[in-house]
């Protein structure tokens, strides 16, 4: 079955610190890979997104993230991290075909540390 | 481009009533739309995917007499809560695909907080 792990629900990070937030998926091909950002109260912004080509995705905000297919994984990184990015970060797989689904991680709340 | 937004973005209604949520695709005709419900804290859950003239495919455990959707054109989708119940009180999401690009742009979300 499908699935999408974000194992670390919390991260707490100081401002100018770099950042990772892993992802990690199980699909039975190569998926569709998005990070998105939901700050409280809001909807959700793409960050960044992987169809396929270039493994390492660069996307707003000083975001990018590499999909490593060996690892079943693509984590999202940062190298430095502002105030303004606490929020909650979800990473989702999209269906290749069909339903066009998604699946979305648990996600992680990010706080940041002045 | 690809802007979806939802009306209303907050609602409080009294429970035993219904409450419609839109979800209009801006500038593009969206033939497929989803709509997802987050707790508090929680990740988003897919309820069901919404095609254009056509039923709603609900996920399993939704019950589409409670949650009826409508997707009469390629720009509007609308959630229909029917008899709510404070348990439903969540922030209802949807999104819209463009056919063959599998990417889905996501609205504004919508609270609603049933009393």
């Amino acid at each position: 079955a499908q699935s999408v792990t974000q194992p670390d629900i919390h991260i707490t990070v100081s401002e100018g610190a770099s950042l990772e937030l892993r992802c990690n998926y199980s699909y039975g091909a190569t998926p569709y890979l998005f990070w998105y950002v939901q700050s409280p109260g809001q909807g959700l912004q793409l960050l960044l997104k992987y169809f396929s080509g270039d493994t390492l995705v660069q996307g707003i905000k000083g975001f990018e993230a590499e999909f490593k297919r060996s690892q079943s994984s693509f984590n999202l990184r940062k190298p430095s991290v502002h105030w303004s990015d606490a929020a909650e970060y979800f990473c989702a797989v999209g269906s290749l075909s069909g339903t066009y689904k998604y699946i979305f991680g648990t996600g992680t709340r990010l706080k940041v540390l002045a | 481009g690809a802007v979806v937004s939802q009306h209303p973005s907050w609602v409080i209604c009294k429970s035993g009533t219904s409450v419609k949520i839109e979800c209009r695709s801006l500038d593009f005709q969206a033939t497929t739309m989803f709509w997802y419900r987050q707790f508090p804290k929680q990740s988003l859950m897919l309820m069901a995917t919404s095609n254009e003239g056509s039923k709603a495919t609900y996920e399993q455990g939704v019950e589409k007499d409670k949650f009826l959707i409508n997707h009469a054109s390629l720009t509007l989708s609308t959630l229909t809560v029917t008899s709510a119940h404070p348990e439903d009180s969540s922030f209802y999401i949807c999104s819209a695909t463009l056919d063959a690009h599998n990417e889905q742009f996501f609205g504004p979300g919508t609270r609603l907080t049933v009393l």
